[in-house]
């Protein structure tokens, strides 16, 4: 199994829907993380969580929310999503230390 | 203005190069990660510095920390090293990662 698996991978949903991207991981990290890729911008923070019931806004929160349901899961959810939502969302995880980082695999999210 | 800066933003090469990148920071770090991401959008890490050099394989990494500047070399370049190479650097409080916008690489056969 892969240390960090995002569900889903892809996704199409139209303007208006709610869309909920699951990450979940086997490091037994603390930390968790959503960013988001955009072509010629580096991975921007949406929201972090450094334990259960820890959350905070990260640079580009606005148009999102977060659940940190388990130690091991955090997901992300669009509660209308808009056009300009459209990126490659990855999750995270480190150590409190910071000296390692696993990323998902990525979902690649298009609202039309 | 963004706190991490890499150069160039693409890069072309032929298969055998020698190839550099670099990473310039503005803010205070704690550590400093190189990453790898190919064209599928996974992102995986390949070195944590905090000082000095490490070395994997035919990549090797340094870091300046004076100088707030790393590189990530690539000896004898290969094809399959044909990927997105990000740069980022956690803060010095801990709390938060920032990245480059990342550096093209292609390598020709």
């Amino acid at each position: 199994d892969a240390d960090v698996t995002q569900t889903p991978r892809n996704r199409i949903t139209k303007t208006g829907k709610r869309i909920m991207l699951e990450c979940s991981q086997t490091k037994g990290h603390d930390r968790m993380y959503w960013y988001r890729q955009d072509p010629g911008l580096g991975l921007r923070l949406i929201y972090y969580s450094f334990d259960v019931k820890d959350i905070n806004k990260g640079e580009i929160s606005d148009g999102y929310s977060v659940s940190r349901q388990a130690q091991a899961k955090f997901s992300l959810s669009l509660e209308s999503a808009i056009p300009n939502q459209t990126a490659l969302y990855f999750c995270a995880t480190s150590d409190s230390a910071g000296l390692s980082a696993f990323f998902g695999q990525g979902t690649r999210l298009t609202v039309v | 203005k963004n706190e991490v800066e890499q150069s160039p933003q693409n890069l072309t090469a032929q298969e055998g190069e020698f190839i550099t990148i670099n990473c310039s920071y503005s803010v205070g770090i704690s550590a400093l990660h190189w990453l790898q991401q190919h064209p599928g959008g996974g992102i995986v890490s390949l070195f944590m510095l905090s000082s000095g050099k490490k070395k994997h394989g035919r990549l090797i990494a340094t870091i300046n920390i004076q100088e707030k500047h790393s590189s990530l070399h690539i000896t004898a370049s290969h094809p399959r090293d044909s990927a997105v190479y990000i740069c980022a650097v956690r803060s010095g409080t801990g709390n938060q990662f920032y990245f480059g916008t990342g550096t093209s690489l292609t390598v020709i056969p």
